[in-house]
C-alpha cells in the first residue's frame, strides 16, 4: 500500500446520501487518481488530478465529485445522483500525470448502499 | 478499440505448482505493459514492467514475457505459495510522452490450494 492511506476501509450509505472517501498520501506526488473496481471488470477511472487545486474527470465521473485543496489528499464524495454506487474504491497517486511511472495504491473502501 | 483481455478469468492449483497467465492486448500506441497483483480487499502492488525492447522480466518466482509482434503477454509463477493466491492484473499504457493512458485487464483470480 506504499505511502497511501484510504479510509474508512468498510462504509454504508442510505439512499439519497452523500458519503466522502478519504484518500492520503505521503509520497511527495503530484498526481492523484479515484477508481472503481467491481467484479470481472477492469479499472475504470472516476477522476484525476494533476496539481493541487486542478482535478479532470475520468470515464465515469458522473455522479462524483472531487476536490484537491492539498497536495497530500484528495478526497472523493459520493453523491446521491450515483444511482449504483456499490462499488471497491481505490486510490492512487503518480509523480506525474501522463508519464509511464508507476502508479502506488491504497488499500481500497468498500461502499455498500443499504 | 483499446482493450485488454485475460485469461483465464479464474485459476485454482496445488501449492508447489507452476502456473502461467495470459494477457493479450490490442493497445496503440503501446507504451508499456505491467503486472500487478491485488490481494483480496486491498490494493494492486506493482509486480513488473516491461518496455517495447524487453521480452522477458523477473521479480523472484515471478517471469513476465512480452511478444510486441503479436501483442502478447504471460506471467509464470514458479513453485506456487499459499501466499500468491490473489487477482493478477495486466495493464497496457498507451500514449507519448506527457500523454499515457492505461488500459486495465478485468484480472485473473488464482487459487492456489494445500
Amino acid at each position: 500500500d506504499g505511502g497511501i492511506t484510504q479510509s474508512p476501509k468498510y462504509l454504508f450509505r442510505k439512499e439519497g446520501q452523500n458519503v466522502t472517501l478519504s484518500c492520503e498520501q505521503n509520497l511527495n506526488h503530484d498526481a492523484m487518481y479515484w477508481y472503481r473496481q467491481d467484479p470481472g471488470q477492469g479499472l475504470r477511472l472516476i477522476y484525476y488530478s494533476q496539481i493541487v487545486n486542478d482535478f479532470q474527470k475520468g470515464d465515469i465521473a458522473e455522479g462524483y465529485s472531487v476536490s484537491r485543496e492539498k497536495k497530500e489528499s484528495f478526497p472523493l464524495t459520493v453523491t446521491s445522483a450515483q444511482k449504483n454506487p456499490t462499488a471497491f474504491y481505490l486510490c492512487a497517486s503518480t509523480n506525474t500525470h501522463g508519464s509511464p511511472d508507476t502508479q502506488y495504491f491504497g488499500p481500497g473502501t468498500r461502499l455498500t448502499v443499504l | 478499440k483499446n482493450q485488454v483481455e485475460q485469461s483465464p478469468q479464474s485459476l485454482i492449483i496445488l501449492e508447489g505448482k507452476n502456473c502461467t497467465l495470459q494477457c493479450n492486448y490490442t493497445v496503440s500506441p503501446f507504451s508499456n505493459l505491467r503486472w500487478y497483483k491485488q490481494d483480496t480487499g486491498r490494493g494492486p502492488v506493482s509486480l513488473t514492467i516491461m518496455t517495447f525492447s524487453e521480452n522477458t522480466k523477473s521479480n523472484g518466482r515471478y517471469t513476465a514475457t512480452l511478444d510486441a509482434d503479436t501483442k502478447q503477454s504471460s506471467l509464470h509463477i514458479t513453485a506456487s505459495q499459499l501466499s500468491d493466491s490473489a487477482s493478477y492484473i495486466c495493464v497496457v499504457s498507451r500514449g507519448e510522452l506527457g500523454n499515457y493512458q492505461l488500459i486495465w485487464g478485468a484480472g485473473t483470480k488464482l487459487i492456489i490450494k494445500p
